[in-house]
């Protein structure tokens, strides 16, 4: 079945220690990325990737870091937490945007700064 | 830059009856396309009907149809004969000029009722 598949689906932890959010997809695709939803705001997009080793920023960056040393995985990494990084994050992977293809997306992880 | 606008923030049905949830779009792209998203109370994303600008036909899928109108530049969702499952939030989206994202409306919360 294709799948992406993110864990947690549920997270809460203390200011300033360091998260990781794993996103993998069993697809093969090329382009991956990561998105933020906050109420009233729809979703945003926070990094993506275009292939192994490419990554780029996209609206909103700050506070995360990411990865792609492989093809099926693009973890989402928060050095230092902070309150208003408290969000739905959901990870998403295309074909290739352009193509106008459906993006899938992993179930969500609703993570909470406190 | 793309734009996605959706006005309605609730809207309210009764079962087997329909409802048109509105999406308006700017893009400067002569080629686009849009998609309808749907978010149950669970959070998951699910990815419900595309509508590319070329395509002469408006898109359909079982019980949800796009009344695409090319000029207006708008993209609604036709939801035909409602059921409580409908009961969800509906996202609007479209690629971004370079492909690497998708621009989502604010969405609308369809609440059906029997």
């Amino acid at each position: 079945e294709a799948q992406v598949t993110q864990n947690p689906r549920y997270l809460i932890t203390v200011t300033g220690k360091k998260l990781t959010v794993t996103c993998s997809q069993n697809m093969n695709h090329e382009y991956m990325s990561w998105y933020r939803q906050d109420p009233g705001l729809g979703l945003r997009q926070i990094y993506y990737s275009m292939n192994v080793e490419v990554t780029d920023k996209g609206d909103v960056p700050e506070g995360y870091k990411v990865s792609r040393k492989e093809k099926r995985n693009f973890p989402l990494i928060l050095e230092s937490p902070s309150p208003n990084q408290t969000s739905l994050y959901f990870c998403a992977s295309n074909d290739l945007p352009r193509a106008n293809t459906e993006a899938f997306f992993g179930q969500g992880t609703r993570l909470t700064v406190v | 830059a793309q734009k996605i606008t959706q006005t309605q923030p609730g809207m309210f049905v009764q079962e087997k009856e329909a409802v048109t949830l509105d999406c308006t779009y700017d893009t400067s792209d002569q080629s686009y396309g849009l998609f309808w998203y749907k978010q149950p109370s669970s959070g998951e994303m699910i990815f419900l009907i595309y509508q590319g600008s070329y395509d002469e036909q408006n898109a359909t899928e079982g019980r949800y149809s796009l009344n695409f109108q090319k000029a207006r530049k708008s993209a609604n969702l036709v939801i035909s004969a409602s059921q409580l499952g409908d009961s969800a939030m509906y996202f609007c989206a479209t690629p971004t000029e370079a492909g690497t994202a998708l621009i989502f409306g604010k969405g609308t919360t369809l609440s059906v009722s029997s």
